[in-house]
């Protein structure tokens, strides 16, 4: 159990859905992470948190939209995606952002989508 | 940032240990080594980190060498359930020059064997 919990574990979803994918992290950090791992894939960065505020976009196309309304909660809202977007999406936190020497991410299990 | 490069793949056996290494020649003077590993199905989990100095935790140990151009994780006693990916990031503190974020690689995979 790192802290972060993420939900559902797994979604199918049609093209045409709207779906939304929840973090929850009870660690008490300050920054909160979306990674999307596809198949034989490194980790790739999506968006990236601090203090509720966006400040790391990684040319995200614009069906995937995140909402951070507070420090402990992180949602990414997908819509009319494709069947490539099919991969497995974590979500992370740490402390702060980029700040300190100590730095950790923790992350969830992650929610494995498919598009069909 | 600094890249790094780690083989693809290792094998161990049960009970021995396993020494992953990792090349960061270009590493600079406020870059910090990370070692994370993902066991299938599961979010990366922090292991051990080191600026300069050997590191040593209750997971591993981290070696270091003197020009900082290269590092070794070791696990002592490698278990079934070691069995992971395992990356090796360098890191610097966001606005010294270096992003602060986490950059994955392709990791090496360690099949620890019976």
């Amino acid at each position: 159990e790192t802290g972060v919990t993420q939900t559902p574990r797994h979604l199918v979803m049609g093209m045409t859905n709207k779906k939304s994918l929840k973090c929850e992290q009870h660690l008490g950090h300050n920054a909160m992470y979306w990674y999307k791992q596809s198949a034989k894939k490194p980790l790739e960065l999506m968006f990236v948190y601090s203090l509720e505020e966006r400040v790391e976009n990684n040319s995200v196309p614009s069906r995937f939209s995140p909402e951070c309304p507070n420090s402990s909660h992180l949602f990414l809202h997908l819509h009319t995606l494709q069947p490539e977007d099919s991969a497995l999406y974590l979500c992370a936190s740490s402390q702060d952002f980029g700040g300190g020497l100590d730095e950790k991410l923790f992350f969830g299990s992650g929610t494995q989508l498919s598009v069909l | 940032d600094a890249k790094t490069t780690q083989p693809p793949s290792m094998d161990c056996a049960e009970g021995r240990a396993a020494n992953l290494p990792c090349n960061h020649s270009t590493i600079s003077g406020n870059e910090y080594v990370y070692w994370y590993r993902q066991i299938h199905s599961q979010g990366p989990q922090y292991i051990i980190h080191g600026l300069k100095n050997n590191e040593t935790n209750e997971m591993a140990s981290l070696i270091i060498t003197e020009d900082r151009k290269s590092s070794t994780l070791i696990l002592p006693h490698a278990t079934l359930r070691d069995t992971a990916v395992y990356y090796c990031i360098v890191r610097g503190f966001h606005g010294s020059g270096n992003t602060g974020k986490l950059i994955f690689g392709q990791g090496t995979t360690l099949q620890v064997k019976p």
